[in-house]
C-alpha cells in the first residue's frame, strides 16, 4: 500500500492565484512528520515545510501552509499568490518516529505534483 | 551558508569503472542519507548513517558503498557501475536523529549515467 498518496500528477494555476495540491499518508505510528519539497526543473530538492503529528496548528511558511487534517490523514499544501518561479515538481513526504532507529528514518516520498503556473 | 555539497553534478562514464560521489555538509548535522530518484519508482534510499563509523543499508543498496570516516562526509561509491544505476542522485543531511521534526537538507544532485 502506498504511504503517501498524491493524488494530482500536474496541475495548473493562472499567476497570483492561491493552489493546493493534495497529499495523503498512511501510518499506523502516532509521532511522524510531513514534509513538502520542491524540485524545479534544475533539478535540485529545496524544502519547503514541516507538519509534527502532534502540531495543533498548521504549519506556515511565507506564502506556504499545511493544511492538516489529521483524522482524514491528510497534509495539503497551500501555495498564496503563486508566481512563474513556483512552477516545479512538489513531493509530499512522511518520517516516522518508529522507523527511525531499524530502518534510519528515511523520507517516505509520494509521486509527486507537477505544478505549472500561468502568466 | 548552510549547505549540502554534492559533486560532480553531472557524469557520463562506463560501465565497470569505479567511481564516488563526494557529499560534505558544513551544518554539523550527525544524519547523513543517499538517495537515488527514477521516474516512476520515486525517490528510494540507498544507505544512511546515524552518525561517524555508522552505517546501514536503505531500501536499494546493491552495488553501492558508503563510509563516514568524518561527520561532514558521506561519499558514495560504486566499484562496478552497472548501466541500472543510471539515476539522479542525492546526499541528504538533518541535525540528529531523536525526532521527526528534522527536515532533511539535500543537496543539488548528481545524475548520473552509465553506458
Amino acid at each position: 500500500a502506498q504511504k503517501i498518496t498524491q493524488t494530482q500528477p500536474g496541475m495548473f494555476v493562472q499567476e497570483k492565484e492561491a493552489v493546493t495540491l493534495d497529499c495523503t499518508y498512511d501510518t499506523s505510528d502516532q509521532s511522524y512528520g510531513l514534509f513538502w519539497y520542491k524540485q524545479p526543473s534544475s533539478g535540485e530538492m529545496i524544502f519547503l515545510i514541516y507538519q509534527g503529528s502532534y502540531d495543533e496548528q498548521n504549519a506556515t511558511e511565507g506564502r506556504y501552509s499545511l493544511n492538516f487534517q489529521k483524522a482524514r490523514k491528510s497534509a495539503n499544501l497551500v501555495i498564496s499568490a503563486s508566481q512563474l518561479g513556483d512552477s516545479a515538481m512538489y513531493f509530499c513526504a512522511m518520517r516516522e518516529a518508529k522507523k527511525i532507529y531499524n530502518q534510519g528514518g528515511k523520507l517516505i516520498f509520494g509521486q509527486g505534483t507537477e505544478l505549472s503556473v500561468k502568466p | 551558508e548552510a549547505q549540502v555539497t554534492q559533486n560532480p553534478r553531472y557524469l557520463i562514464t562506463v560501465t565497470g569503472k569505479k567511481l564516488t560521489v563526494t557529499c560534505s555538509q558544513n551544518m554539523n548535522h550527525e544524519y547523513m542519507s543517499w538517495y537515488r530518484q527514477d521516474p516512476g519508482l520515486g525517490l528510494r534510499q540507498i544507505y544512511y548513517s546515524m552518525n561517524v563509523e555508522v552505517t546501514d543499508k536503505g531500501d536499494v543498496p546493491e552495488g553501492y558503498k558508503v563510509s563516514r570516516k568524518e561527520k561532514r562526509n558521506f561519499p558514495l561509491i560504486l566499484e562496478s557501475p552497472s548501466p541500472n544505476q543510471t539515476s539522479l542522485y542525492f546526499c541528504a543531511s538533518s541535525l540528529g536523529d531523536r525526532g521527526t521534526n528534522q527536515p532533511q537538507h539535500f543537496g543539488d544532485g548528481t545524475r548520473l549515467s552509465i553506458l
